[in-house]
């Protein structure tokens, strides 16, 4: 079955350290994006991108970088410069054109202490 | 700037009757999609229905349906014959149509709790 795989569904770091969120998907799809949920926040927008080897900010990415070598794969690394990672974080994907409903992935708790 | 906002931090509803939820946007932009998302304890995000701006029909899509107002810039969800399963937080999206991207814009969301 198609879809997104977002691992490991918990992750616990201390502050100070550096941590990836891994993000894979089979729909062969162009777009895929990150975003942070926090309460009575909604989803907020962190990068996104829309073709291989090429990515964009969103509303909030400092603090974050992302990598996108290959067409399935879109890493998300929260450095020990984002003031308030814990959250949680959600990965999707869509086809190109603008309309294209979101596919999501499970998601990722983050939890720096 | 685009932004959504959502009014009713928290809903309930009786089992089999109908809920109606807000959603209003800010936008001057003409063409755009509007989109809900259901968000169950699961925490997987589920699109419930879609609506798009130059289309003035509602969407539906069984027992979910939305009211477009476009002049209100208004786009409320109606689930009908409410089931236990509808539990859940309910997100309103937008997307720029001249964005060519699939950015969405989240609303804060609503819980909606069924109860029996």
């Amino acid at each position: 079955d198609g879809g997104i795989t977002q691992s490991p569904k918990y992750l616990f770091r201390k502050e100070g350290q550096n941590v990836t969120l891994s993000c894979e998907q089979n729909l062969n799809h162009d777009a895929m994006y990150w975003y942070r949920q926090d309460p009575g926040q909604g989803l907020r927008l962190i990068y996104y991108s829309q073709i291989v080897n090429d990515f964009q900010k969103g509303d909030i990415a400092e603090g974050y970088s992302v990598s996108r070598e290959k067409k399935e794969s879109f890493p998300l690394t929260v450095t020990s410069a984002q003031k308030n990672p814990t959250a949680f974080y959600l990965c999707a994907s869509s086809s190109p054109a603008y309309n294209s409903p979101l596919h999501f992935g499970n998601g990722t708790r983050l939890t720096v202490t | 700037a685009q932004t959504v906002t959502q009014s009713q931090p928290e809903m309930s509803v009786q089992e089999a009757e109908t809920v109606t939820l807000s959603c209003t946007y800010d936008t001057s932009e003409n063409n755009y999609y509007l989109f809900w998302y259901k968000q169950p304890p699961s925490r997987q995000m589920i699109l419930v229905i879609r609506q798009e701006a130059y289309k003035q029909q509602n969407a539906t899509e069984n027992r979910f349906s939305v009211n477009f107002q476009k002049a209100a810039k208004s786009f409320s969800l109606k689930i009908s014959d409410s089931q236990l399963g509808d539990t859940a937080m309910y997100f309103c999206a937008f997307v720029n149509g001249s964005s060519n991207t699939g950015k969405l814009i989240f609303g804060q969301g609503t819980t909606l709790q069924v109860k029996p």
